[in-house]
């Protein structure tokens, strides 16, 4: 079955610097890749998401990428802030609409 | 709009008896997916309905769990049976139609005694 893999599972940076976070999805038939940001207690808000016909999208200070050839995937994190602390989930999803959830990434960004 | 509701937000079971969590989703939303997600761990895939229909449930564990998703009211994730191993976050994401943006709701904390 599909399998999400997401690394690295811990990042810690400065603030200012930026972050970048990756995955790797087997099903070639994947077509949807939305990342998510879980704070503590809280349950998981979509940041932004990536379609198989696109290959990079960008929203404000936060970038997706997208190699269907190599089937991975990333999140970069620019000019970071100390809200930006928190877990990070990539997922990916065919047509019959189950995400498939990365193992997620603990951020830490120190002041 | 209010988002995707879940109540109760944490709900304590001895082992034996049954958990019941209810899931409100978004205003306009037909489809409704479950979660469960435990400690120090990502969210793994349990089932997806839509209104009086399961679409996938092949996350679903084969005994004890159960889910539905009425024509009028909220979706159910029922389990019996509780034990120690069910102690978990459940959570419940919807959307309009199954290829779009999935919103989750603020989780149900459930603990088994």
């Amino acid at each position: 079955g599909e399998n999400v893999e997401q690394h690295p599972s811990t990042l810690s940076v400065q603030e200012g610097d930026s972050a970048v976070i990756k995955c790797t999805y087997s099903d070639s038939a994947s077509n949807y890749f939305p990342w998510y940001k879980q704070e503590l207690g809280k349950g998981p808000q979509l940041i932004i998401d990536i379609r198989s016909n696109v290959g990079e999208k960008k929203d404000q200070r936060i970038a997706v990428t997208l190699n269907k050839t190599a089937k991975h995937f990333s999140l970069h994190i620019t000019e970071t802030q100390p809200e930006d602390s928190a877990v990070y989930f990539c997922a990916a999803s065919m047509y019959t609409g189950k995400l498939i959830f990365g193992q997620g990434t603990t951020l830490q960004v120190k002041p | 709009n209010a988002g995707v509701m879940q109540n109760p937000r944490h709900l304590v079971r001895r082992r034996g008896q049954e958990a019941r969590l209810r899931c409100s989703p978004m205003k306009g939303h037909s489809h409704v997916y479950w979660y469960r997600q435990l400690p120090e761990e990502g969210l793994k895939f349990m089932v997806y309905l839509q209104k009086e229909n399961i679409i996938d449930e092949s996350g679903m564990p084969k005994e004890r769990f159960s889910a539905e998703f009425p024509k009028e009211g909220p979706s159910i994730l029922r389990i019996q049976q509780v034990v120690r191993g069910d102690s978990a976050a459940y959570f419940c994401a919807s959307s309009p139609l199954s290829t779009d943006d999935r919103y989750f709701g603020p989780g149900t904390r459930l603990t088994v005694t």
